[in-house]
């Protein structure tokens, strides 16, 4: 199974500033995600990391406000920018390789003031 | 698109009890299906994931169904403990030609001691 590191795992950040959230993994991995999770809700997809290419993002969500970094096969980042308190959230980093299991990284709790 | 549901919402139920907890989806040509947990604040921990040509999958005190031509799943606890404790999701490939999950939006367990 794959060990997804994510770092920050909580940060309070001012409104109108933007929050880097990284995801390392400990091995070379076809499939990156980004996942968002609102107080109370469910897990919805931000977009899929690429690797040397652009983000595919999901409808509701763009690239200027959530720019992705996808370097290599083991790392990405998420960047929150502009960020309201609206944009309070858990953001997971998710691998996975086609038709097997999913993991998660333990997520980066934010919270905007 | 994929459309995850989860019966019941919330759950509470004395220790040692056997419980099922119910998924379905709407889109059946899925290749897998992932049952997670999440603690509180927490990232997501796989537990179960059932491949398409299976029909049941056992982790343990954890055993869970897929029925594709019905759209359903269970995950069935026996012998629950206060540790059970948690929310537990359940997950389908997107499809339709989109990447990552569709989760649904969790059962909320409370074993009591």
């Amino acid at each position: 199974s794959a060990v997804i590191s994510q770092k920050p795992s909580r940060d309070i950040c001012q409104r109108g500033t933007s929050l880097t959230i990284q995801c390392q993994v400990d091995s070379q991995v076809t499939m990156m995600f980004w996942y968002r999770q609102q107080p109370g809700q469910s897990l919805t997809l931000i977009a899929t990391a690429n690797q040397g290419s652009e983000a595919t993002y999901e409808s509701g969500f763009v690239i200027d406000k959530f720019p992705i970094s996808r370097p290599n096969l083991t790392f990405s980042t998420l960047t929150v920018s502009n960020m309201s308190p609206e944009d309070s959230s858990i953001y997971l980093c998710s691998v996975e390789e086609t038709a097997t299991e999913a993991f998660f990284g333990q997520g980066t709790r934010l919270t905007v003031v | 698109k994929q459309e995850v549901t989860q019966i019941p919402a919330a759950l509470s139920v004395p220790e040692g009890e056997n419980l099922v907890l119910n998924c379905s989806f709407t889109d059946s040509a899925i290749y897998n299906l992932q049952w997670f947990r999440q603690d509180p604040g927490k990232g997501l921990t796989s537990l179960l994931l059932i491949q398409s040509s299976q029909r049941e999958q056992t982790s343990g005190r954890l055993n869970a169904s897929l029925d594709k031509s019905s759209g359903r799943s269970t995950l069935y606890i026996a012998a629950s403990q206060p540790g059970d404790s948690a929310t537990y999701l359940c997950a389908a490939p997107t499809g339709g030609g989109a990447d990552g999950l569709t989760f649904g939006k969790g059962t909320h367990l409370i074993i009591q001691p």
